[in-house]
């Protein structure tokens, strides 16, 4: 069964400081991954997914297939980044979603 | 547009007690999931919905049932609700199978057994 593991559970980062939320998934084939976050005691939003290669709120992920990684970066962290995110991965008939990361950014 | 909508946004149930988590979606999408979040769990799946007419079992369907009532509406029933049923529940709609296109999500239904 495909698994993503996020060995993370909380980061914690000063404002302006470079953040990376880890994600590693267990596939083999060709993974369709995405990251999702969730502000305080909202529902959950779609940040990015690999197959469109977009950056939102400044946010990337590249997928590295030999690190089976798919890694959140973001150069310059801001405070209104603090939140939960999930990195998920298409099974086949639903996603699967990793324990999740809370980024905590202090300034 | 209002998306994925769920009712109720909070409920206290004493153990054994039943109820029904409402969701309906207006953006004609296909499937229709429900997940449960807890601390240091993530989201795990309890059932899916993958098209009209169709149900199937998640990772933790145990002591669930669900009804996908028409193409906009999937219910999820604790017929006898438990403890280790407390929890934060997401309902989660998409246009196809598997998510691909992403999820919307619902705001959630913050539920307590005693």
């Amino acid at each position: 069964a495909q698994r993503v593991t996020q060995p993370e559970k909380l980061l914690s980062v000063f404002k302006g400081a470079p953040v990376e939320l880890k994600c590693n998934y267990s596939y083999s084939g060709s993974p369709e991954l995405f990251w999702y976050v969730q502000y305080s005691r909202q529902r959950l939003q779609l940040l990015l997914r690999h197959i469109s290669r977009e950056s939102i709120k400044g946010f990337t992920a590249d997928l590295n297939k030999g690190e089976t990684s798919f890694h959140l970066k973001k150069p310059f962290a801001q405070e209104e980044d603090s939140a939960m995110y999930y990195c998920a991965s298409n099974s086949g008939y639903a996603l699967n979603f990793g324990k999740g990361t809370s980024l905590l950014v202090t300034p | 547009n209002a998306g994925v909508t769920q009712t109720p946004k909070f409920q206290v149930l004493k153990t054994g007690q039943s109820m029904t988590l409402q969701c309906a979606q207006d953006m004609n999408h296909n499937s229709m999931y429900w997940y449960r979040q807890d601390p240091g769990m993530g989201l795990r799946l309890i059932y899916y919905s993958a098209s009209e007419g169709t149900t199937d079992k998640g990772e933790v369907p145990n002591g669930y049932n669900v009804s996908r009532l028409n193409k906009r509406e999937f219910s999820l029933r604790l017929e006898s609700a438990a403890p280790s049923q407390t929890s934060v529940y997401f309902c989660a709609s998409s246009p196809t199978t598997g998510g691909n296109s992403g999820y919307t999500f619902g705001s959630g239904t913050r539920l307590t057994v005693v």
